[in-house]
């Protein structure tokens, strides 16, 4: 069966700090990868998507950068974080089924990230 | 772009009263509406879902339905158990890989 992994749980950094944050899927091949981000009660803002190796796109212009180095690995990236950046840091995975249906979406453990 | 809104924002109902949440969505080209609970502190879980070919689905006591004429879908849950109580998504997929989240109701259930 498939896992996502996400680390570190939690992480408190300070301002200005840099950041990066792994996200892992396993007992799958080629998924779609997402990042997204949640504030304190609040929705869900998609970050980043890729749909392979090397392949990203960005959904929101800011400080944040994300990387796929491998098929089943995506990355969350700062050089410098900034007090708006705390929050709830989601990775997720989907596989594009049969016929291009798009199958279940699925959340990792998440990344509680205080930034002071 | 999909956009997708969701009401009421907040929903408290008695312990086995039935809980209704809404969702418009704005893309007439999206086939696949999931609903997503999230407990306070953990992800979000999926639990269930719906695609443009069908109409209703059920799974217990949790059913979604689609009116894809009007571009609206529900979440129904009856017999409603404290446990319920949490935070409920939906969310529309367009021909791209995306999930378009509303904004979330949090429901609770008062035993």
């Amino acid at each position: 069966s498939q896992t996502i992994h996400q680390w570190p749980a939690t992480l408190v950094q300070p301002v200005g700090s840099p950041l990066s944050l792994e996200c892992t899927v396993e007992g799958t091949s080629n998924p779609n990868l997402y990042w997204y981000r949640q504030a304190a009660g609040r929705g869900l803002q998609l970050l980043f998507y890729s749909v392979g190796i090397g392949q990203i796109s960005s959904e929101v212009p800011q400080n944040l950068s994300a990387s796929r180095p491998q098929d089943r690995q995506f990355i969350l990236s700062s050089k410098k974080l900034l007090l708006s950046d705390s929050g709830f840091y989601l990775c997720a995975w989907s596989v594009r089924g049969l016929a291009g249906r798009f199958n279940e979406q699925f959340f990792g453990p998440g990344t509680r990230l205080t930034v002071l | 772009g999909e956009n997708v809104e969701q009401h009421p924002s907040t929903l408290s109902v008695q312990e086995g009263d039935s809980a209704v949440i809404k969702c418009t969505y704005s893309d007439s080209a999206s086939n696949y509406f999931p609903w997503y609970k999230q407990e306070l502190g953990k992800r979000p879980q999926l639990i269930i879902d719906i695609r443009s070919n069908v109409g209703e689905k059920k799974d217990q006591r949790i059913a979604v339905t689609l009116n894809k004429t009007a571009k609206h879908f529900s979440l129904h849950i009856t017999e409603t158990q404290p446990e319920d109580s949490a935070v409920y998504f939906c969310a529309g997929r367009d021909s791209s890989y995306k999930l378009i989240f509303g904004s979330g109701t949090r429901l609770l259930v008062r035993p």
